[in-house]
């Protein structure tokens, strides 16, 4: 069984539209959880970390289920740019790093 | 924000050339920096890990006589790829992680092998 998990789409949405991906991960003692984005052809960005509280930076909303080990990334009003693939990365030990495979998501004019 | 510079962004060289790609972290010290490949439309593999100061940890599968790293500082690591053949050709991200930050990247080394 992968580490990480992730729905490889690709997810084609509207602009204007709210789109949900989910990561699920199997070991359980993963410490840390983030959100990439990679755009075509280029290096992978931080999007943002993901708290156990919930947390949020503006149109992106991130959330960790411990119990059910999934974290979320919600877009909301998606904009054109918001085009990329989206990677889960979750941190086990303090330098072992697990990535989904990447959701693609396609926002359409 | 943290930024990781990586350099050449792009070679093309004939088969057997030896390629070095460096990795920089800017403004931050890095205790630990990671060299992946990516080819087209598959996501990152780790090809291994690396500590400022001691050897490299590669992931199976992964030849440490093939793709030689040296770590010489918290701001420098260097990939090489020796006697570079057509396979080899790929994508090629650094990132760079101080304590228990996020890892951010380097802009990345597309290899092309002729």
């Amino acid at each position: 069984r992968k580490e990480v998990e992730q729905d490889p789409g690709p997810f084609n949405v509207p602009e204007g539209a709210t789109v949900a991906f989910n990561c699920t991960y199997s070991n359980s003692a993963s410490q840390s959880f983030f959100w990439y984005r990679q755009d075509c052809r280029k290096e992978p960005k931080l999007l943002m970390s993901v708290y156990s509280s919930g947390n949020e930076d503006g149109r992106f909303t991130a959330q960790l289920n411990r119990a059910s080990q999934y974290i979320s990334l919600l877009i909301r009003d998606s904009k054109l740019s918001d085009s990329a693939t989206y990677l889960c990365v979750v941190k086990i030990l303090s330098n072992q790093f697990y990535f989904g495979t990447g959701t693609s998501l396609t926002v359409i004019p | 924000g943290a930024v990781v510079s990586q350099h050449p962004s792009w070679v093309i060289c004939k088969s057997g050339t030896s390629v070095k790609i460096e990795c920089r972290s800017l403004d931050f010290q890095a205790t630990t920096m990671f060299w992946y490949r990516q080819f087209p439309k598959q996501s990152l593999m780790l090809m291994a890990t690396s500590n400022e100061g001691s050897k490299a940890t590669y992931e199976q599968g992964v030849e440490k006589d093939k793709f030689l790293i040296n770590h010489a500082s918290l701001t420098l690591s260097t990939l090489t790829v020796t006697s570079a053949h057509p396979e080899d050709s790929s994508f090629y991200i650094c990132s760079a992680m101080y304590s228990n930050q996020p890892q951010h990247f380097g802009d990345g080394t597309r290899l092309s092998i002729l």
